[in-house]
């Protein structure tokens, strides 16, 4: 079975501290992304890579970076983490470049910033 | 601009009777769309992609269909159980790149 792991179910953070969140998969897929997810609003896409050190911007990638330096490993960085940055946080791998391909999803982080 | 929508109010049923959750997009031709669900707290679980050239696809209790002339899908799950309760996304490829656009998602509740 394919898995997804996140670094944290739970964070809390202040107001203007670096976060990382990380994200490692098992399944040696080529692409990984990050949503966050928010009532009303559903999974919006931040940022996705399809290969080592690749990346592209998402639909909502202004106040994040990330990170892809080996190819199990998807870090998402919060530069300077903001109130409205508090939300549930899901990392996804997915095999290939076919379309048919199956996502799958990490369990999660919610990040809380004070 | 391209959109996906789905019920926002949750959808509640007695155990037994078949739900019957609804997603529509519009200004898109897409060549499947994916089916998830998802318990609270948790990552979305795929459960079903229906291609373009499918009119209907069946995996146990569910059921989905695809009609690319009114841009809708259907997701029924038959014989429906409270364990069958969580939040249905459905998702297309919008944006290519092999990156997937979600609905906001239905929650089913199920009664006993």
């Amino acid at each position: 079975d394919v898995k997804v792991t996140q670094s944290s179910r739970y964070l809390v953070k202040r107001t203007g501290e670096k976060v990382f969140l990380e994200c490692v998969q098992d399944m040696d897929h080529e692409n990984m992304f990050w949503y966050r997810q928010d009532p009303g609003l559903g999974l919006r896409l931040i940022y996705f890579s399809y290969d080592v050190k690749m990346k592209e911007k998402g639909d909502i990638p202004e106040g994040y970076s990330v990170s892809r330096e080996k190819k199990e490993r998807f870090s998402l960085i919060l530069e300077s983490a903001s109130t409205n940055q508090t939300s549930m946080y899901l990392c996804a791998s997915r095999s290939g470049l076919a379309s048919t391909d199956t996502q799958y999803f990490g369990p999660g982080t919610r990040l809380t910033v004070l | 601009s391209q959109k996906i929508e789905q019920n926002s109010e949750a959808l509640n049923i007695q155990e037994g009777k078949t739900a019957t959750l609804t997603c529509n997009y519009t200004n898109y031709s897409p060549a499947y769309l994916q089916w998830y669900r998802q318990d609270p707290g948790r990552g979305p679980v795929f459960l079903l992609l229906i291609r373009e050239n499918e009119k209907e696809k069946r995996k146990e209790r569910l059921k989905v269909t695809f009609d690319t002339t009114l841009k809708q899908s259907l997701f029924h799950i038959t014989a429906s159980q409270p364990a069958d309760s969580a939040t249905y996304l459905c998702a297309l490829d919008l944006r290519g790149y092999s990156t997937l656009t979600f609905g906001k998602g239905t929650m089913l509740l199920v009664s006993p």
